[in-house]
């Protein structure tokens, strides 16, 4: 079985332009979530989707959407890029539940 | 709300025994997770405690205690490889909340 797969893993933007990350989940799972991380605050819940609807949410910006399509791939996007959004932003699928996530390996998004 | 309490880095030596501990903060509570996460790589799953007690999975254990909002990661027989970060994790909302993460470094 094909793990959970992002894409890109390197990403290089300007303050201001917006950007698209991808994750396709292992096959057969529903759940996505994603999250960000930094080396100062960790892992940050951003958001899930289930089913083509987002189920929870984080405490980010507007900026910071998502959604997911009917085979269950995700894509998030950030418009409008800080200096602040640089991270690697993690992307995680599951079954029905969310004891037990399998992360993709990233995408490690630099703002300059 | 929700806070998880985690130490930031333990040093161990090749063939020792380490302890990482957990203390959650939550309104409410499914379980308690921990997950691996090597420099540069994904976090990749490797317990998860519903009910109090001991869950071992080979050199590594997991432990719970509910009614002290407790837990900790047990490592056994350190091996190099298992220099990593180590991540506490709880479900609060349905979504699954992280600690900060404690860097295990393991010395020849």
């Amino acid at each position: 079985k094909a793990g959970v797969t992002q894409t890109p893993r390197y990403l290089i933007k300007t303050r201001g332009q917006q950007v698209t990350l991808s994750c396709s989940p292992i096959s057969g799972h529903r759940s996505v979530s994603w999250y960000q991380q930094t080396p100062g605050q960790g892992l940050q819940f951003l958001f899930e989707y289930f089913s083509e609807t987002q189920r929870n949410k984080g405490n980010f910006p507007g900026r910071f959407s998502g959604r997911q399509f009917s085979n269950s791939r995700s894509e998030m996007n950030v418009s409008t890029l800080e200096l602040g959004d640089s991270a690697l932003y993690l992307c995680a699928s599951a079954g029905a539940t969310n004891e037990k996530l399998f992360f993709g390996s990233g995408t490690q998004l630099s703002v300059l | 709300g929700q806070s998880l309490e985690q130490p930031s880095e333990v040093t161990a030596v090749e063939g020792a025994i380490v302890q990482i501990n957990c203390t959650y903060q939550t309104s409410g509570f499914y379980g308690l997770s921990w997950y691996q996460q090597h420099d540069g790589g994904a976090p990749t799953f490797l317990s998860y405690n519903a009910l109090d007690g001991l869950e071992e999975t080979g050199r590594f254990s997991s432990f719970l205690s509910r009614s002290d909002s407790y837990g900790y990661l047990l490592l056994q027989e350190l091996q190099m490889k298992d220099s990593a970060s180590y991540f506490c994790a709880v479900i609060e909302g349905g979504k699954l909340i992280f600690g900060q993460g404690t860097e295990l470094s393991v010395k020849p």
